[in-house]
C-alpha cells in the first residue's frame, strides 16, 4: 500500500525559504506515468494546488506560485522536494503531497496526512 | 485558468436525508473530474474519479453525475460519518484547480 509522508520545519521566517520533503513507502517513485504533486490548505480555507513532478524530472506549477516554487525528486531516496522562497503569511497552510497521473488520470491519490508549516518572526 | 466553483458553500441535512452538491466550471473540463471528502484535521480523501467512478472501499450512497461544465455529487442517504467538506478538482488542464468546497453539517 502507497504511503506519502510529509516532513519539514514548522516555523519559518518571512522572508525566507520553506523547504519541505515527502517520502514515498510501499512503491517506487520512479514508476512511470505517475506524478508527484505538492497542494496546500491555509487554515480554515480551500485546497490550492501548488506544483507536480514527474519522475523523470519534468515539472509543472500553479503560475500563481511559479516566481518562487521549485520540485525537485530524489528516485535514490524514493523523496521529492518542496521549496517556496520569499514567504509571507499569506504562505501559513498544511502542506500536502499526494501521487496522481496525467490526461484523462489526474485525481490525487493517495495523500499525506500533510504538515502545518507557519510563517512567522 | 479553470475556476472551479461549487455550491451551496454549506448545506443543512438530516441524518438519512439525501444531501445533492454542485461543481461548475468555468469551461469544458470533459470528465476530468474528482470529488474529495475532509474531515477535520485530516487529508482529503479521494471519493469519485472521471466524474462517476467511485474510489476503491467508497460506499455506494455517493454517486457522480455531469459532464462538461456541471457536475454534482450526491449522497443518498447521510450517515453520521459523512459530515465534512466537500471539494471538487479539475483534471483536465494545468494548473490542476479545486472548487471552494461544501461543507455538510448536521441540520
Amino acid at each position: 500500500q502507497l504511503q506519502l509522508q510529509e516532513s519539514g520545519p514548522g516555523l519559518v521566517k518571512p522572508s525566507e525559504t520553506l523547504s519541505l520533503t515527502c517520502t514515498v513507502s510501499g512503491g517506487s517513485i520512479s514508476s512511470s506515468s505517475y506524478y508527484w504533486g505538492w497542494i496546500r490548505q491555509p487554515p480554515g480555507k480551500g485546497l490550492e494546488w501548488i506544483g507536480s513532478i514527474y519522475y523523470s524530472g519534468s515539472t509543472y506549477y500553479n503560475p500563481s506560485l511559479k516566481s518562487r516554487v521549485t520540485i525537485s525528486v530524489d528516485t535514490s531516496k524514493n523523496q521529492f522536494s518542496l521549496k517556496l522562497s520569499s514567504v509571507t503569511a499569506a504562505d501559513t497552510a498544511v502542506y500536502y503531497c499526494a501521487r496522481h497521473r496525467d490526461y484523462a488520470y489526474g485525481w490525487f491519490d493517495p495523500w499525506g496526512q500533510g504538515t502545518l508549516v507557519t510563517v512567522s518572526s | 485558468e479553470i475556476v472551479m466553483t461549487q455550491s451551496p458553500a454549506t448545506l443543512s441535512v438530516s441524518p438519512g436525508e439525501r444531501a445533492t452538491l454542485s461543481c461548475r466550471a468555468s469551461q469544458s473540463v470533459s470528465s476530468n473530474l474528482a470529488w474529495y471528502q475532509q474531515k477535520p484535521g485530516q487529508a482529503p480523501r479521494l471519493l469519485i474519479y472521471g466524474a462517476s467512478t467511485r474510489a476503491t472501499g467508497i460506499p455506494a450512497r455517493f454517486s457522480g453525475s455531469g459532464s462538461g461544465t456541471e457536475f454534482t455529487l450526491t449522497i443518498s442517504s447521510l450517515q453520521s460519518e459523512d459530515f465534512a467538506v466537500y471539494y471538487c478538482q479539475q483534471y483536465n488542464n494545468w494548473p490542476r484547480t479545486f472548487g471552494g468546497g461544501t461543507k455538510v453539517e448536521i441540520k
